[in-house]
């Protein structure tokens, strides 16, 4: 397929509503990753997946937040309760591998969801 | 962990000028530092990159230098089109793989 995707691309929900965030990656990219942008800030990396298992949750900013990946590809991530300061857009991002050569490890980024919670 | 500060967080330009943003990063191991650029309603994209081995990269209009003893490095683009105006992000990826990025540059360029 092209490259990557997310869906939805906006979701709008009420304060204590828990929402599912998808991320489709590029065909045989093992390593995917969440990040988190709010408004005229920098992105916020929240977790990290080789393959299945995630190495690396220490950007996740509380246990409302949960982020699984099935079959080496989509992922999901979770966030139980919502709260406002969770309004921001959530990007995923793909890489054929992680850590091993520049050209390897680019990251491809997909569209984003944005996040609104009222 | 690392610390990624990006100068300025907005950046006007007139057509045709030079445009140039900055970044530190505080791990003096991380080996490798990516610029994306990020449009309107679109997820970051990648436009040029360099690793601590290199000094200067160039590709066409963009450039990006690293001084790796000032732990400090550039993206200059010349020659600004409109097309330009768009989110810049630096970012360095320690010897772990994880990326680290700046703030951001909001560059507009008036025609």
């Amino acid at each position: 397929g092209a490259g990557v995707s997310q869906s939805p691309s906006n979701k709008v929900t009420e304060k204590g509503k828990d929402v599912e965030l998808r991320c489709d990656p590029i065909s045989g990219h093992t390593a995917l990753y969440w990040y988190r942008q709010s408004l005229g800030q920098g992105l916020e990396f929240l977790i990290y997946f080789q393959g299945n298992s995630a190495p690396d949750k220490s950007g996740l900013p509380s246990d409302r937040f949960s982020a699984e990946r099935t079959g080496g590809s989509v992922s999901t991530l979770t966030i139980q309760r919502t709260q406002q300061e969770d309004s921001a857009v959530y990007l995923c991002a793909s890489s054929l591998v992680q850590g091993q050569g520049a050209h390897r490890n680019e990251q491809f980024f997909g569209p984003g969801t944005r996040l609104t919670v009222l | 962990g690392e610390n990624v500060e990006q100068h300025p967080s907005t950046l006007s330009v007139q057509e045709g000028d030079s445009a140039v943003i900055k970044c530190t990063y505080s791990d003096s191991a991380s080996n490798y530092f990516p610029w994306y650029k990020q449009e309107l309603g679109k997820g970051p994209q990648l436009i040029i990159d360099i690793r601590s081995n290199v000094g200067e990269k160039k590709d066409q209009r963009i450039a990006v230098t690293l001084n790796k003893t000032a732990k400090h490095f550039s993206l200059h683009i010349t020659e600004t089109q409109p097309e330009d105006s768009a989110v810049y992000f630096c970012a360095a990826r320690a010897v772990s793989g994880k990326l680290t990025f700046g703030q951001g540059t909001i560059l507009t360029v008036h025609p």
